[in-house]
């Protein structure tokens, strides 16, 4: 049983359309990360939050923003999808000074047609 | 750059042998080497992980050896299963100012064949 949540877990969608990819999880943990992976399995960092109200870009450049309004919760939103953005999305999450463990959800499957 | 360099991509193996996943890294500041296992469908899961003052951990079948003056470390599975193939991923984490991050290499797809 997960307890991080990431809905949808498949989203087919059209070109430009705005899009929010759900994230939330139980544990109380402070900081949040999105990550998103390769079809050749690499993950890259795009987004994390240490805190509410704190978000940081990460390592790839993406054109996604996020919000951290709640503890439990970190929504990432793609104001107008593109063929490019077709991917798989992982929300993870972890608590602690110094945490290597953590908690990734199923992830979204994202296509962009 | 890649921070973290793992290898191979891939490897197959029979059931009952030991695969070998390597990893290396340049980052002197990475204070703790995480493994991770990913079967389709799902995200990654915490495996083992090792502080780079020690040589080798075990839990179970899994074992990290820690070579801090190559700054190379590696995933071995003993008498391995056809459950244990999946993707792993090593990975790195670094502490920064208000928290730590993971830095993963590459994966490595495994197939343990019966």
């Amino acid at each position: 049983e997960a307890d991080i949540y990431q809905t949808p877990r498949y989203l087919v969608i059209g070109t430009g359309k705005k899009i929010t990819l759900e994230c939330s999880q139980t544990m109380g943990h402070d900081k949040m990360y999105w990550y998103q992976q390769d079809p050749g399995m690499e993950l890259h960092l795009i987004h994390y939050s240490y805190g509410v109200n704190s978000t940081e870009k990460g390592d790839l450049s993406s054109e996604s923003t996020v919000s951290r309004i709640r503890t439990e919760h970190f929504p990432l939103t793609l104001e107008s999808a593109r063929p490019s953005h077709t991917s798989q999305y992982l929300c993870a999450s972890s608590d602690g000074p110094t945490s290597y463990g953590y908690t990734f959800g199923s992830g979204t499957r994202l296509t962009v047609v | 750059q890649q921070q973290v360099k793992q290898s191979p991509q891939s490897l197959i193996v029979q059931k009952g042998g030991i695969p070998i996943i390597n990893c290396a890294y340049e980052n002197t500041a990475f204070d703790y080497f995480p493994w991770y296992q990913q079967f389709p469908g799902k995200g990654p899961a915490l495996l083992i992980a090792i502080r780079p003052d020690v040589s080798e951990k075990k839990e179970g079948r899994f074992t990290i050896s820690f070579n801090k003056s190559a700054k190379q470390f590696s995933l071995h599975i003993m008498d391995s299963q056809p459950g244990d193939s999946a993707t792993y991923f090593c990975a790195a984490s670094e502490v920064w100012t208000s928290g730590s991050r993971l830095t993963f290499g590459e994966g490595t797809q495994l197939t343990v064949n019966p």
